[in-house]
């Protein structure tokens, strides 16, 4: 089984509609993240979360919010869905090593297309 | 400007040879340095990491760090068709938490 793991893998939903990506991790990582990636962007950072009472807004996050259940569990909703957000949305968790480096390990990945 | 500048590519290598990626980043203050692969459609995967200036090598790859030219490189040596992908680079500032900064991807064919 994926360390971290998002569901649905694919979405299609209309215009207008609320939806929710879920993201659930067995790293034990306090550290995890949302990205979403559009061709030839890169992985922007949409919101991030460094413990269940701790949620900050990352570079795109008009459109979105997030709500951290647990330490294991970060789910990102789009509240009223627009066909601007159509893109591949990853989730991640970080830690930092022993030596002290960062690691960070991806979701596969849900690919949401709004119509 | 961006943060995390990389060519798009694709950059098309001959099977065997040398494909050498740039990225370049405009904050000072980064400290950690990334190259991940992503296959189409798939997640991210971290293949080199660097926080030093000078060399790195792993297997075929190598990566290459100078902070006073604020670059960063990646070498994969002896390129295979299973190396067509598009290689992200990622940043670290040294405040920042772990939030990683992607680079837009350069995309390498390997060609036969």
């Amino acid at each position: 089984d994926a360390d971290v793991t998002q569901t649905p893998r694919n979405r299609i939903t209309k215009t207008g509609k609320r939806i929710m990506l879920e993201c659930s991790q067995t790293k034990g990582h306090d550290r995890m993240y949302w990205y979403r990636q559009d061709p030839g962007l890169g992985l922007r950072l949409i919101y991030y979360s460094f413990d269940v009472k701790d949620i900050n807004k990352g570079e795109i996050s008009d459109g979105y919010s997030v709500s951290r259940q647990a330490q294991a569990k970060f789910s990102l909703s789009l509240e009223s869905a627009i066909p601007n957000q159509t893109a591949l949305y990853f989730c991640a968790t970080s830690d930092v090593t022993r030596t002290g480096n960062t690691e960070a390990f991806f979701g596969q990945g849900t690919r949401l297309t709004v119509v | 400007q961006k943060e995390v500048e990389q060519n798009s590519g694709p950059l098309s290598v001959p099977e065997g040879a040398i494909a050498s990626l740039n990225c370049t980043y405009s904050d000072r203050g980064s400290q950690s340095f990334f190259w991940y692969r992503q296959y189409s459609g798939k997640s991210p995967e971290l293949i080199m990491f660097i926080y030093s200036n000078g060399d790195k090598e792993d297997g075929r790859f190598t990566a290459q760090l100078n902070k006073a030219s604020q670059y960063v490189s990646l070498l994969i040596r002896d390129s295979q068709p299973s190396d067509s992908a598009t290689y992200l680079c990622a940043v670290i500032r040294d405040d920042s938490w772990g939030k990683l900064q992607f680079g837009a991807g350069t995309q390498v064919v390997v060609t036969p």
